[in-house]
């Protein structure tokens, strides 16, 4: 059962617009939540995260946004550049910090930054 | 810097061949993970060590096994390799009080 969804595959935004890619869950004990980007042939690379004690995070052009009643993150980014093409992975925490603790992985969004 | 590496970037093998997956990490970090990743399943967690000699199951264990003798070392075992196994397999870490995990760049692994 997929605790951590994110429902569109791919998404195609014009370069200086804004992307939004949006992230769903279905577990209330995720404690955090982080953003990482994934080149082809690449291993992911941390973008941004987020407590669940926030509502909003900002890095860059970067800002997630948490709504925790509604069990949704969503990550923006303004303006797109040609750079941001890549999937990108959305991941919730469980268990301890200081133990067995692990990231619940989304399917991934695969941005496109049309020029 | 973190760094992750994984000692093949390719790999090819034979259905029913033994594989070995290795991982090195350089920043003594106590937690090591073990995924894959297919189109449209996103990363799924194989195993993970958050202590040497120490392995937890994660969400699709079954066909895999790992080793972590050393702490910069987390090691992924194809015991007999099949062709559900091909796959993006990516070894990551973290330091004892971070959510934050490190990749390596992944092997790609195609089983014949």
């Amino acid at each position: 059962d997929q605790q951590v969804k994110q429902n569109s595959p791919s998404l195609s935004v014009q370069e200086g617009r804004i992307s939004i890619l949006n992230c769903d869950y279905t577990n209330s004990m995720f404690d955090y939540f982080l953003w990482y980007k994934k080149y082809p042939a690449e291993g992911p690379t941390f973008l941004i995260s987020i407590s669940s004690i926030k509502d909003k995070n900002e890095d860059g052009r970067f800002t997630v946004f948490l709504n925790k009643s509604a069990k949704h993150l969503s990550l923006h980014i303004v303006p797109s550049q040609p750079g941001d093409s890549a999937v990108y992975f959305c991941a919730a925490s469980e268990g301890p910090i200081q133990g067995a603790q692990k990231l619940v992985f989304g399917q991934g969004t695969r941005l496109t930054i049309n020029p | 810097d973190v760094k992750v590496t994984q000692s093949s970037r390719y790999l090819v093998k034979r259905t029913g061949e033994k594989v070995f997956l290795e991982c090195v990490q350089d920043m003594d970090h106590e937690n090591m993970f073990w995924y894959r990743q297919d189109p449209g399943l996103g990363l799924r967690l194989i195993y993970f060590s958050y202590d040497v000699k120490m392995k937890e199951k994660g969400d699709i264990p079954e066909g895999y096994s790992v080793s972590r003798e050393k702490k910069e070392r987390f090691s992924l075992i194809l015991e007999s390799a099949s062709t559900n196994q091909t796959s993006m397999y990516l070894c990551a870490s973290r330091g004892f009080s971070s959510y934050e995990q490190y990749f390596g760049p992944g092997t790609r692994l195609t089983v014949t």
